[in-house]
């Protein structure tokens, strides 16, 4: 079965620092990942995607994620935060069956933006 | 290009009510997913609906049913509501051929059971 973990609930970092969100995945098959971002009160946005075309994806507002499969994580990073950045981020895995695919969410991370 | 749009935004019910939510697809996508996100924690799947059929479900009872019409269009039916269902409830569309099968989410739907 597939599943995610991510590492951190939450995650605080001044505003101009780097990002770190951790990001371990389970898979008996290469996965898709992706990560997705979901301000207050709001829908899920996709970041980025991970589908085996290249271990380093670059996705929306500087974020990228680096698939690294001999450590079985998917970490999300940003080199310098901004305070629009704070959200809860959810790390994803996506296991296909014929074609029909489902989103396996992890709890989520929540990252707090300091000035 | 519109993207994925749910009705109502929110809605209350009482305990052994039956509600109705609906989704409208991204423009192009073909699949209509429904996922369940209770306060605090990630979505989870509820089931997927490709070419108007029920392809996949997760973990949730029959009180939960859904339907998908020929525009693609989607409607997702609790029966019999109880405390523990009040959530957000998330449609997202995608296309289920060519990859990479990101899936596209919608506002919501918040629902409260009283």
């Amino acid at each position: 079965a597939q599943s995610v973990t991510q590492l951190d609930s939450h995650v605080s970092v001044s505003e101009g620092t780097p990002v770190l969100l951790r990001c371990n995945y389970s898979s008996s098959y290469s996965p898709s990942l992706f990560w997705y971002v979901q301000h207050p009160n709001k829908g899920l946005q996709l970041l980025l995607k991970y589908t085996s075309a290249a271990t380093l994806v670059k996705g929306i507002n500087g974020f990228e994620a680096e698939f690294k499969k001999s450590e079985t994580s998917f970490h999300l990073t940003k080199p310098s935060a901004h305070m629009s950045d704070a959200a809860e981020y959810f790390c994803v895995v996506s296991p296909l069956s014929g074609g029909y695919n489902k989103l396996i969410f992890g709890a989520g991370t929540r990252l707090a933006v300091h000035p | 290009d519109a993207g994925v749009t749910q009705s109502p935004t929110h809605l209350i019910k009482t305990r052994g009510q039956q509600v109705t939510l609906r989704c409208s697809p991204k423009s192009g996508h073909d699949t209509v997913s429904w996922y369940q996100q209770a306060l605090g924690q990630g979505p989870q799947f509820i089931f997927q609906y490709y070419e108007e059929e029920e392809r996949q479900r997760g973990n949730f009872p029959d009180r939960f049913s859904g339907h998908q019409f020929p525009n693609y269009s989607s409607e997702l039916n609790v029966n019999a509501l109880l405390l523990g269902d009040s959530a957000l409830y998330l449609c997202a569309s995608s296309l289920l051929q060519g990859g990479p099968y990101e899936q596209y989410f919608g506002p919501g739907t918040r629902l409260t059971v009283t």
